[in-house]
């Protein structure tokens, strides 16, 4: 079965700290990760994109990290802002054949503290 | 920037009545999808709709629900007799092609009484 990890569950930090995510995952076949931040009562908002051959991906203050071999990615916020704080989903995408199936992690609850 | 609406933005019922809930997704998208989160759980799949049809779906996507494309804008998920447990944040998203990134509204909260 399909599954993804998420730790921590949550996580508080005082503005304009680095934080970093973490994302397990048993997603067979892998096709992409994506990392999502959802801020609460609304929908996810996709952050980066990694496919199989990619380690790294930034997109502004966040940084993607992607090792295939372990099943690991992680997801660092630099300089945090208290905008910051929200839910971040790891989501992993199998692909085989036409069929393609989401597994959504749980999530990090991120609070950014003035 | 173009958007994902979805309408209404909360939604009471009693139980057994049917609900449906209304979504544009971004004009140019080709591919629809409904997914749920239910309070304090993680974002499930329901459906994926491609070209007038359902081209995935999920074990909770049972005969109670169903997907609608009515007209060139719209894209309608219908649940027939609404339980206590169908209760949940519903997000509707579109994507441009298969493996583009979905983009997501806001979502739907439902609450079933």
């Amino acid at each position: 079965k399909n599954q993804v990890e998420q730790s921590p569950q949550s996580l508080i930090i005082l503005e304009g700290k680095n934080c970093t995510l973490q994302c397990n995952y048993t997603v067979s076949p892998f096709s992409n990760l994506r990392w999502y931040k959802q801020d609460t009562g609304r929908g996810p908002v996709s952050l980066t994109i990694m496919t199989f051959s990619e380690n790294t991906k930034s997109n502004g203050r966040y940084t993607a990290t992607l090792d295939a071999d372990t099943k690991q990615s992680s997801l660092h916020i630099t300089a945090s802002q208290l905008s910051d704080s929200a839910s971040y989903i790891c989501v992993v995408t199998a692909l085989s054949g036409s069929a393609r199936q989401l597994t959504f992690g749980s999530g990090t609850q991120l609070t950014v503290l003035p | 920037e173009p958007e994902v609406t979805q309408t209404p933005s909360h939604q009471v019922t009693q139980m057994g009545q049917e609900v449906i809930l209304r979504c544009v997704p971004i004009s140019n998208h080709l591919y629809f999808y409904w997914y749920r989160q239910i309070l304090g759980q993680k974002v499930e799949f329901l459906v994926s709709f491609y070209n007038n049809e359902i081209s995935e779906k999920s074990e909770i996507f049972d005969d109670q629900f169903s997907v609608e494309r009515p007209d060139g804008s719209n894209f309608t998920l219908k649940i027939r007799s609404t339980k206590l447990e169908d209760s949940a944040m519903y997000f509707c998203a579109s994507s441009a092609t298969r493996t583009d990134t979905q983009y997501f509204g806001p979502g739907t909260r439902l609450t079933v009484l």
